[in-house]
């Protein structure tokens, strides 16, 4: 089956860092995905893991280790408007560009001051 | 900003009433996307198309259709609009960047008294 667990909400002070952690199972794997929602808001596209290891963007940092079925997205230097819902997505499949994205049901953070 | 609209933003509509949402884009993208997302479930995908008249179904794609008769405008019909369909329903696309990540449209909420 398909399945994509990630915690239901998270709290956390401005100014920290909040690691939010992502597993999979799915049938076939393509890339790893990271949105971010604010309340009333569309999803935006955070990054994209397919090999192994960190990919670092500014603030935000998400890993993926494949063995596992395991990725985590790292926010730094918390800020207020880092208050939001975060998303996992798995491309399930091999072929690319067709392979449709699963998603998770996403953690809610909440950055207090 | 990936030239995605969506109308209408708001709806409300009445049991057994047919309902068209439609999604416009201007970047002339192949790949396009209808996902439903509820609280508890995440981000569902209910049918998509790969090129004009070419679509396919999604995991929730019973009581909907869908058309794609130019690139740039995919609609999706609720031919006999239930309860269960009251929902946020978001359009999106596939632009070949970021590992073909979805870029979604504004969204639109749907309710069905």
């Amino acid at each position: 089956g398909q399945n994509i667990d990630q915690p239901t909400e998270m709290t956390a002070t401005e100014g920290a860092i909040v690691q939010i952690n992502c597993t999979y199972q799915t049938s076939g794997f393509n890339g790893l995905f990271w949105y971010q929602q604010h309340a009333g808001e569309a999803p935006t596209f955070l990054s994209y893991n397919v090999l192994d290891g960190l990919e670092e963007k500014g603030r935000f940092s998400s890993f993926l280790s494949r063995s596992k079925g395991y990725s985590y997205l790292l926010l730094k230097e918390l800020q207020m408007k880092d208050s939001a819902s975060y998303l996992c997505a798995v491309r399930d499949g091999r072929s690319g560009d067709t392979d449709k994205l699963i998603f998770g049901t996403g953690t809610r953070l909440q950055v207090f001051p | 900003d990936a030239g995605i609209t969506q109308s209408p933003r708001h709806k409300v509509t009445e049991t057994g009433t047919p309902v068209t949402l439609r999604c416009h884009q201007t970047e002339n993208h192949r790949y396009m996307y209808w996902y439903r997302q509820d609280p508890g479930h995440g981000l569902r995908l209910i049918h998509y198309s790969y090129g004009v008249k070419d679509t396919d179904k999604g995991e929730v794609s019973d009581g909907y259709s869908v058309s794609r008769s130019k690139t740039e405008d995919f609609l999706l019909t609720l031919e006999s609009a239930t309860s269960s369909q009251t929902s946020v329903y978001f359009c999106a696309i596939s632009a070949g960047t970021g590992g073909w990540a979805l870029h979604f449209g504004n969204g639109t909420r749907l309710t069905v008294t």
